[in-house]
């Protein structure tokens, strides 16, 4: 299957910085990548929708200015989580899909620890 | 997004046996169901999925079967090992975007 890159797999940062996570799809262009929060023992969260070139979509409820979402490239979809607080530690996924109809392929996860 | 309901929510089988879990969707307009698998610390990894214009696809000791009168579709673990312990997600993919909802997951426990 596809292969989608997600780094770093671990951050711990202090409250109040910023920290970006990169997605990357290695084997295939991606128009559209998705971001998700998966707390302990639970489901996926959809937060984001990252389209190519244009403005995040994001789902209810999820602040926009704190998920910085940038999807610069067919290949690369970043998220930045601005001004960090504990309650922002969480697991963070994003996933890719090669077309429309097609399979989604997700990254290894991102665990990000506030302090 | 539209709703996926998962069931049993957890499930105990010994090795050897077969573990059966359940999802069921509302409408959709699209026609790709899929089942991941996802271990402690990992992303979900695609593990099997199917297409409507089949009732059943078996990869290895996985099958999911598909009914689409019901809206329901499920994954059958044949001979479960101990390292098929891990959660299981099943998802549909909505009207609007395209996005995937994905159930609550199915944790899955295998015994020696």
């Amino acid at each position: 299957g596809a292969v989608v890159s997600q780094h770093p797999s671990r951050v711990i940062c202090k409250s109040g910085t910023s920290v970006k996570i990169e997605c990357r799809s290695l084997d295939f262009q991606a128009t559209t990548m998705f971001w998700y929060r998966q707390f302990p023992k639970q489901s996926l969260m959809l937060m984001a929708t990252s389209n190519e070139g244009s403005k995040a979509t994001y789902e209810q409820g999820v602040e926009k200015d704190k998920f910085l979402i940038n999807h610069a490239s067919l290949t690369l979809s970043t998220l930045t989580v601005t001004s960090a607080h504990p309650e922002d530690s969480s697991f963070y996924i994003c996933s890719a899909k090669p077309g429309v109809n097609t399979e989604a392929f997700f990254g290894q996860g991102t665990r990000l620890t506030v302090v | 997004q539209q709703q996926v309901k998962q069931s049993p929510q957890s499930l105990i089988v010994q090795k050897g046996g077969i573990s059966i879990i359940n999802c069921a969707y509302e409408n959709t307009a699209f026609d790709y169901f899929p089942w991941y698998q996802q271990f402690p610390g990992k992303g979900p990894a695609l593990l099997i999925a199917i297409r409507p214009d089949v009732s059943e696809k078996k990869e290895g000791r996985f099958t999911i079967s598909f009914n689409k009168s019901a809206k329901q579709f499920s994954l059958h673990i044949m001979d479960s090992q101990p390292g098929d312990s891990a959660t299981y997600f099943c998802a549909a993919p909505g009207p609007v975007d395209n996005r995937l909802a994905f159930g609550k997951g199915n944790q899955v426990v295998v015994i020696p």
